[in-house]
Formats: structure tokens, sequence, C-alpha cells
């Protein structure tokens, strides 16, 4: 299994252009997400997924898009760039457990996109 | 906002000694988790404590919960070159449904 893979690694836009970042996971999770980490900070949710065809706004949606046509694929989408939304974007991954439980999530390696 | 604060935010040890990372967190919880970065790549998932559970252990790792000072602990013992990463505190929310809030966590470097 390849677990949770992202596409590209890495990009460089420049201010008002548009992208999207592919997310893909082979273990059947239900619940897909994506977030932000800026240099010395933790990781910031942008948006998540509870099943297909699903999103739901997280922390610091603003500026960003998703959408969960397969279950196995989750896109973000950036529909104008801007320089703040420069940053290190990482999917995760998790099962669905019971109401008040919790599972671990599992990442893929990362896209470091720089925004000029 | 953040819901773990990790202390301390550097740590710098010898190889074969304890290292110690506190996490703190605000509201209520269902459960805490302990992830560990490498450098340039992704999380991964070391330890998973429930809010029901005082003390667990994996292998070279030990993790605390207090609930009543909302605080937890990773130690982990006879470190080694490859402990060197960063870890990550992360906190569900009893009324949120699988979404973990990360703290900013710890930059632990290991000295050959």
């Amino acid at each position: 299994n390849a677990g949770v893979t992202q596409t590209p690694k890495f990009r460089v836009l420049k201010t008002g252009q548009s992208m999207t970042l592919l997310c893909a996971q082979d273990m059947n999770h239900e619940y897909m997400y994506w977030y932000r980490q800026d240099p010395g900070m933790g990781l910031r949710l942008i948006h998540y997924s509870v099943g297909e065809g699903t999103t739901a706004k997280g922390e610091v949606p603003d500026g960003y898009n998703v959408s969960r046509l397969k279950k196995q694929n989750f896109l973000l989408g950036l529909e104008s760039a801007a320089p703040s939304q420069t940053s290190v974007y990482f999917c995760a991954s998790s099962p669905r457990v019971p109401a008040r439980t919790n599972q671990e999530q599992y990442f893929g390696p990362g896209t470091r996109l720089t925004v000029t | 906002s953040q819901q773990g604060e990790e202390d301390p935010q550097a740590l710098s040890i010898q190889e074969g000694e304890n290292a110690t990372m506190n996490c703190s967190y605000k509201t209520s919880i269902n459960n805490l988790q302990w992830y560990r970065q490498n450098s340039g790549r992704g999380l991964v998932h070391l330890i998973l404590i429930r809010s029901n559970e005082r003390e667990k252990h994996s292998g070279r790792l030990r993790v605390t919960l207090d609930t009543s000072k909302k605080s937890s602990s990773l130690l982990i013992t006879a470190s080694r070159a490859a402990d060197t990463a960063s870890y990550f505190c992360a906190t569900d929310r009893v009324q949120g449904a699988q979404k973990l809030v990360f703290g900013q966590g710890t930059r632990l470097t290991i000295n050959p």
C-alpha cells in the first residue's frame, strides 16, 4: 500500500495564479484532511471531509476550496494564490470510528508551495 | 487558536539521555496523541492516550496524561540520533468530530 500520496511535491506560483493539490489514499479511509504548516508552527486545519461528497471548513479555510468526488481523493484548490499562502501543505486520512473516540491520522509527505 | 502548547520549544541532549517534552491544552478532550516529524517529511503517529488513561508505554516512549491539569508529557528513554525530529501533541475536542488541533511542537536534537 502506498498510504497517503500527494502531488505535486513542490510548486512555485505567481500571485493570482491558481492550482490544485491532489491527495490520494489507498486505505479506504472515510475521513480526509488538509493542513498547512508554517515555520515554527504546528499544523492548522484548512478543510476536512467525513465522506465522499462532503466537505467542511477547518480553522483557516479562507482562500481555499476542496472537493471529495471520490472516496480515495481529496483535492485542495487555490483560486487566486497570495504570498500568504506560501506554506507546506499536508494531507491526512483516518478511518471512521465511533463517536467521541478518535484514531490516528496518516499523513502524506507534503507539498511545498511558494507564492511570489 | 492552538489547543496544545508544547514545552520546551527546543531541546538538545546527548545520545543515551532521556528526553521529556510537555504539552498543555485548554479544553476537555477525548484523547491526546503524539506525532513525530522528521525534517522535510510528514507526521508519523507515535501514541494515543485516552482521557481515562493516566500512563501509556510503547517501546522507549512513555506518555502521561493529567486531565485535572490539562497536561501531558512524552518521555523518550535512552535517546538515539534517529530520535532527532520535531514532536507534536494533538488533541481532539469532546464536541469535535475526528478533528485534531496540533501544538507548535518541540524540536528535539540528539547529539552523538
